[in-house]
């Protein structure tokens, strides 16, 4: 069974500073990995996604991750957060014999001026 | 292209009615898929459907159930409503020939059960 686990359910960060935003996933077989962000009454808009062409995915919006098989990771960066970064982020996980997504819990980031 | 459209976008219902969400996917898509967000249990996928068929279904009651017509459009239906079924009910759609490709998200219609 597959499954996603976003260490930390809130975290705040001050404008300019570094961001990250960890997940990892448990999969019996080679993963599809995306992030998507949601903002307040809005639906989920997709970051980013990694689907075994590159370890390093670069997103929309200056983020960025790295695919890591032997941490069974897939955190997100971004170099220098702005306020509007403000939102709920999840990790999720797909394979490719299946058609269905399963969800981190989500972590809500902070942006501080 | 115009994005996913949900409808409605509000709902308020009580105990014990039902109700029918309608989603309406990016043209061309044929792949609905359908997620319910709560605060206590985050995001719940609930089913997919591919060319009218249900391909992939979560854990939740014979309560909830869905359906998909020929056009792609889908609607998903929750009979006997719960307290615990407020939630946003989201919807994505993909081209999803295989499995890991892009899903779109509507905006979600929220439900109210009182």
């Amino acid at each position: 069974a597959q499954s996603v686990t976003q260490l930390g359910s809130h975290v705040s960060v001050s404008e300019g500073a570094l961001v990250l935003l960890r997940c990892n996933y448990s999969s019996s077989v080679p993963p599809y990995l995306f992030w998507y962000v949601q903002y307040p009454n809005q639906g989920l808009q997709l970051l980013l996604k990694y689907t075994s062409a590159a370890t390093l995915v670069k997103g929309i919006n200056g983020f960025e991750a790295e695919f890591k098989k032997s941490e069974t990771s897939f955190h997100l960066t971004k170099p220098s957060a702005h306020m509007s970064d403000a939102a709920e982020y999840f990790c999720a996980v797909t394979n490719t014999g299946g058609f269905k997504t399963i969800f981190g819990a989500g972590t809500r980031l902070f942006v501080k001026a | 292209k115009a994005g996913v459209t949900q409808t409605p976008r509000y709902l308020i219902k009580t105990r014990g009615q039902q109700v029918t969400l309608s989603c309406s996917p990016i043209s061309g898509h044929r792949s609905v898929s359908w997620y319910q967000q709560t605060p206590g249990q985050g995001l719940q996928f609930l089913f997919e459907y591919f060319s009218e068929t249900q391909r992939n279904k979560g854990n939740f009651p014979g309560r909830f159930s869905g359906r998909q017509f020929s056009n792609s459009r889908s609607e998903m239906n929750v009979s006997t409503l719960e307290l615990g079924d407020s939630a946003l009910y989201l919807c994505a759609s993909s081209l999803m020939v295989r499995g890991g490709e892009t899903q779109y998200f509507g905006p979600g219609t929220r439900l109210l059960v009182l």
